[in-house]
């Protein structure tokens, strides 16, 4: 198995900041990594792809990068719409998710 | 536009098998990947397996001995089947459509509950 784990598990943060959070796969996944933003209730969203691909109609201030067994995403200037949980899901090997990254003011 | 909608019981028994349905609206089942991925009450996401509309499928590994997934073509939607349930199942139920191996469009989800 493919393990992906996320750090900070939960973060603190002001409308401006800028955020970011990493994502460590047990194995190298090259860039077969995608970021998704969950709100409470709702299904996941879909907001970067192949590591730093940014999925059509996702603010430009998600960002992502990384290679290999370390990711990153960041976001530039954190919105008020911007609260929620984060998981990275590696697509490499079957499909598994980080733990996730609550982002809470 | 793409949509996906679950259907299925939200009780079920322990030691019954789940049934839940994908109903697919705004596209063709043919030639894409379609996903069963569940989230336990405050826990991380899992994927449980997928089908290629050619009826092709993969499992997670950790539940393969008690997953079915299949597809009909004509109604356009897909299915999942899971047997032998415990507690540890109880989980919303999302199905989902994948795009080069990462998912773009998900259902709302079910949540299921196993208790007796």
């Amino acid at each position: 198995d493919v393990q992906m784990t996320q750090s900070p598990s939960t973060l603190s943060a002001s409308v401006g900041d800028r955020v970011t959070i990493t994502c460590r796969a047990s194995q190298n996944i090259v860039g077969w990594l995608a970021w998704y933003q969950q709100k409470p209730g709702k299904a996941p969203k879909v907001l970067i792809y192949k590591a730093s691909t940014l999925e059509t109609g996702v603010p430009s201030r998600f960002s992502g990068s990384g290679s290999g067994t370390e990711f990153t995403l960041t976001i530039s200037s954190l919105q008020p719409d911007d609260f929620a949980t984060y998981y990275c899901q590696q697509y490499y090997s079957f499909r598994t998710f980080g733990q996730g990254t609550k982002v809470e003011i | 536009q793409v949509q996906l909608h679950e259907s299925g019981p939200g009780l079920v028994k322990p030691s019954e098998t789940l049934s839940l349905f994908c109903a697919v609206s705004g596209d063709f089942i043919y030639d894409k990947y379609w996903s069963w991925i569940r989230q336990p009450p405050g826990k991380r996401l899992e994927w449980i397996g997928h089908i290629y509309s050619s009826g092709t499928t993969a499992y997670n590994p950790s539940l393969k001995s008690r997953v079915t997934i299949s597809v009909d073509t004509s109604k356009n939607q897909f299915s999942l089947k899971v047997t032998s349930l415990t507690a540890a199942d109880t989980a919303v139920y999302y199905c989902a459509r994948e795009a080069d191996e990462y998912f773009d469009h998900w259902g709302q989800g079910t949540l299921v509950t196993v208790s007796s």
